[in-house]
């Protein structure tokens, strides 16, 4: 089975600041990696597939990037709104899985 | 609009069994793979298991493999979970999501989510 292993579990940042979270895979996955935000209380959202795909609707701050073992998203100025957790997911082929996650917090 | 309604949840005792029912609308729910994310208290989320649009494949996480069944019903546009000997662990909100493909696989819509409680 792939194993994802996400980068930091968890990040202090302030408004305007370029935020990089990192996932990798026990092997490779080409890019068949996906990025999802979750606020406290809500359901999670796409934001990225296919590793660097922006989902429709999503602001263009958000990027994700990377193909393989090593994938980095990253939300190029941080807004108010960003505050949530983030979990990376591959789908290459069942069972998928999911980061454990990075919660982003105010600093 | 695409809705997707959970239920079925509730507090069951280790090795007890449940069923979780998911009412979708607003969209072809037999063009759809579906799929069953769940969630611990407090933690990340795990893929639980798929289905293909007419029921022939399915795919389950080793954590559930011989003990959940994941089923549908087009005729009723429901998305079904058969949850057999639960463990504490499993103690979880189960969400109904929606796949789709688009050069790879993502998990497009999302319920709410119906609460499962394993406790004595």
């Amino acid at each position: 089975d792939i194993q994802m292993t996400q980068s930091p579990s968890s990040l202090s940042a302030s408004v305007g600041d370029r935020v990089t979270i990192t996932c990798r895979a026990s092997q490779s996955i080409s890019n068949s990696l996906n990025w999802y935000q979750q606020k406290p209380g809500q359901v999670p959202k796409l934001l990225i597939y296919g590793a660097s795909s922006l989902q429709s609707g999503v602001p263009s701050r958000f990027s994700g990037s990377g193909s393989g073992t090593d994938f980095i998203f990253t939300i190029s100025s941080l807004q108010p709104e960003d505050f949530a957790s983030y979990y990376c997911q591959h789908s290459l082929r069942a069972p998928w899985a999911f980061g454990q996650g990075t919660k982003v917090e105010i600093k | 609009e695409v809705q997707l309604l959970e239920s079925g949840g509730g507090l069951v005792q280790p090795g007890g069994s449940l069923r979780l029912s998911c009412a979708a609308s607003g969209f072809s729910f037999s063009n759809y793979w579906m799929s069953w994310v769940r969630q611990a208290p407090g933690k990340g989320l795990e893929w639980v298991a798929n289905i293909k649009q007419d029921g022939s494949d399915k795919f389950y996480a080793d954590s559930v493999g011989g003990r959940f069944t994941i089923s549908r019903d087009n005729a009723k546009n429901s998305l079904y979970l058969q949850m057999n000997g639960l463990r504490a662990e499993d103690t979880a909100l189960y969400y109904c999501a929606t796949l789709m493909y688009r050069s790879t696989w993502f998990i497009d819509y999302w319920g709410q989510g119906t609460l499962v409680t394993v406790s004595s």
